[in-house]
């Protein structure tokens, strides 16, 4: 069975500093793929990143970094010098290789980002 | 593009009242998703479409039904609404899975009292 768990239920930081976003998957499936979505107070999801289970490149968009690691079953994200924008709730997502594209979301993150 | 549109934003039901959710996509996307979202539980999904003329049942899809008579159409209906069935609704839309990403709608605020 598919499983994404975010341990850290909600985060606080204050502006600037970093912050690193937990996620770690289960799953059999040899091919999968890996999503983060923001959520931000207006409630539309947004699409951030999508990793492919046979790509482990580290990704950097900006002040955003992904570091996926299959060794851990890990996908964490890294907010570089946090802004008061950042605030949202930030999902991770497990798709399979295999089947029609159902994705497995984790419960979720509140970051809040503090002036 | 509009993208992902989802009609209403936000409607209060009665129970056993019936109602019925639309998305639409202008992106030319096969696939649709109907996801719900409860607190504390991310997201899950409630059925979804290959194609138009096609449904398929997700990972909660008791007291939902759906059609896709349309390509770019994703109707949810709740045929008698309970109050479990509060939450926000999610339609997404993707090209052919799993490679691609899916697209989410803005979303959907049911209460039902």
């Amino acid at each position: 069975a598919q499983k994404v768990t975010q341990a850290q239920t909600e985060i606080s930081v204050v502006e600037k500093e970093d912050v690193t976003l937990d996620c770690v998957y289960e799953t059999r499936d040899t091919t999968y793929y890996l999503f983060w979505y923001k959520q931000p107070p207006s409630g539309e999801l947004v699409f951030l990143i999508r990793r492919n289970s046979f790509d482990e490149q580290n990704e950097i968009s900006g002040r955003y970094s992904w570091n996926f690691q299959k060794s851990t079953s890990s996908f964490n994200f890294t907010i570089t010098a946090s802004q008061v924008v950042d605030s949202a709730v930030y999902f991770c997502a497990l798709g399979r290789g295999t089947s029609y594209g159902k994705l497995t979301f984790g419960q979720g993150t509140i970051l809040t980002v503090h002036p | 593009n509009a993208g992902v549109t989802q009609t209403p934003k936000f409607r209060v039901l009665k129970t056993g009242q019936s109602m019925t959710l639309l998305c639409a996509q202008d992106m030319n996307h096969e696939y649709m998703y109907w996801y719900r979202q409860d607190p504390g539980m991310g997201l899950r999904l409630i059925h979804y479409s290959v194609g138009e003329g096609t449904t398929a049942k997700g990972e909660v899809p008791d007291g939902y039904n759906v059609s896709r008579l349309k390509k770019q159409n994703f109707l949810l209906g709740l045929e008698s609404a309970a109050p479990s069935q509060t939450s926000v609704y999610f339609c997404a839309s993707s090209l052919d899975p799993p490679q691609e990403t899916q697209y989410f709608g803005p979303g959907t605020r049911l209460l039902v009292l």
